[in-house]
């Protein structure tokens, strides 16, 4: 079946360390997108693509970068400049029409 | 600038009960309008979208929308709340900025009481 795989589901970040988020999908869709996910705040763009080796940020990028360098993958990864990563990540992708298929997400915590 | 709002950061009902979720969009021309669900620690899943096509719009697991222009509304119902409805349910609307993106609300947390 197609869809769009996020790993790890769970994961843990010291302070100051860079770490990334995977996101595969198999749809052979064009588009790739990074939400952040904070209670109450509903979900915050981060980054999108149109597409491969093409990326545009989105309104809370600061502290975070990607790479588009293939269809299938699109990885986030949260920079030790982002002061508050802890929140629940979520990857998504379309094609040419509105509406997206989502990833289950990786949730992200600071110890 | 396009937008949505939720009205009703927690709505509870009964079992059995009808289920009612706000959402009023701000749009500059006519939108595509989404319900989205989402159970604890998992992605979103798509109840149903409006894209100009019929006003009241069917979904999945018994919910329907129905889209008012004139009150640029587009509110979630469901006849009667099973216990397996209780998620969070995010409104969003489409808009074209350069590429096509999603806007979503705040989101709205479904109980249902037994």
């Amino acid at each position: 079946d197609g869809g769009i795989t996020q790993s790890p589901k769970y994961l843990f970040r010291k302070e100051g360390q860079n770490v990334t988020l995977s996101c595969e999908q198999n749809l052979n869709h064009d588009a790739m997108y990074w939400y952040r996910q904070d209670p109450g705040q509903g979900l915050r763009l981060i980054y999108y693509s149109q597409i491969v080796n093409d990326f545009q940020k989105g309104d809370i990028a600061e502290g975070y970068s990607v790479s588009r360098e293939k269809k299938e993958s699109f990885p986030l990864t949260v920079t030790s400049a982002q002061k508050n990563p802890t929140a629940f990540y979520l990857c998504a992708s379309s094609q040419q029409g509105p509406g997206y298929t989502f990833g289950s997400g990786t949730r992200l915590t600071v110890v | 600038a396009q937008s949505v709002t939720q009205l009703g950061s927690h709505v509870s009902v009964s079992e059995g009960a009808l289920v009612l979720l706000r959402c009023n969009y701000s749009s500059s021309v006519p939108p595509y309008l989404f319900w989205y669900v989402q159970y604890p620690n998992q992605g979103l899943q798509l109840l149903l979208k409006y894209t100009s096509a019929a006003t009241l719009v069917k979904g999945i697991n018994g919910f329907e929308a129905e889209f008012k222009k004139s009150e640029t509304s587009f509110h979630l119902t469901k006849p009667s709340a099973h216990m397996s409805d209780a998620a969070e349910y995010f409104c969003a609307v489409s808009v074209f900025q350069g590429a096509q993106k999603l806007v979503f609300g705040q989101g709205t947390r479904l109980t249902i009481n037994p």
